[in-house]
């Protein structure tokens, strides 16, 4: 199975900042990657696709990048309605895996 | 719009079964793989199981493989998950997932709501 460790696994940040969440396989996954964002109490939403492409309706400050093992989800500005808990996903292959899960905070 | 509603979830006995359905709509089920995904009290997301569009190919994480089996009635646009054997480990929210396709790979596009499974005497 591939392992999925996304950093740091919580974060602490004010509304403005840059924040950057790294994930790494443990294997190779090309950049059939995918990054999610989760509230409490909700379903998962698909942020970001295919490692870089932005999902229809999602806002542009979400940005994502990498290739092969690394992996990176930037929120450019952050908004208040983005603390939450953020997941990786591969998508190369079965059993899909997700890394730990990321908590933003409110600082 | 694509709408997901799952339900069958509940509290159930170890060693019990139960049967989670999902209701889709807003697009051609036939046409898209489905997952199930799980999703155990203040913890991370689990895969599950998955099931090609015409039901033919089935897929199992290694932990209910055996146990659990998908399906789907592609008439009734309605996704399965029976579960039997149920562990205190199976306790979860249980996410229908509708895939994306994109370049080569499925990802999990579209989320129903969850129903949640308790395995508790």
């Amino acid at each position: 199975d591939i392992q999925m460790t996304q950093s740091p696994s919580s974060v602490s940040a004010s509304v403005g900042d840059r924040v950057t969440i790294t994930c790494r396989a443990s294997q190779g996954v090309n950049t059939w990657l995918a990054w999610y964002q989760q509230k409490p109490g909700k379903a998962p939403k698909l942020l970001i696709y295919a490692a870089s492409s932005l999902q229809s309706g999602v806002p542009s400050r979400f940005s994502g990048s990498g290739s092969g093992t690394d992996f990176t989800l930037s929120i450019s500005s952050l908004q208040p309605e983005d603390f939450a808990t953020y997941y990786c996903l591969q998508a190369n292959s079965f059993p899909r895996t997700f890394g730990q899960g990321t908590k933003v905070e409110i600082k | 719009e694509v709408q997901l509603v799952e339900s069958g979830g509940g509290l159930v006995q170890p060693g019990g079964s139960l049967r989670l359905s999902c209701s889709a709509s807003g697009f051609t089920f036939s046409s898209y793989p489905m997952h199930w995904v799980r999703q155990a009290p203040g913890k991370g997301l689990e895969y599950v199981s998955a099931i090609s569009g015409n039901g033919v190919s089935t897929y199992y994480a290694d932990s209910v493989k055996g146990r659990f089996t998908i399906s789907r009635d592609n008439s009734k646009n309605t996704l399965y998950l029976q579960m039997s054997s149920l562990r205190t480990g199976d306790t979860a929210v249980y996410f229908c997932v509708k895939t994306l396709y994109d370049s080569g790979a499925y990802y999990y596009g579209y989320w129903g709501q969850g129903t949640l499974v308790t395995v508790s005497s």
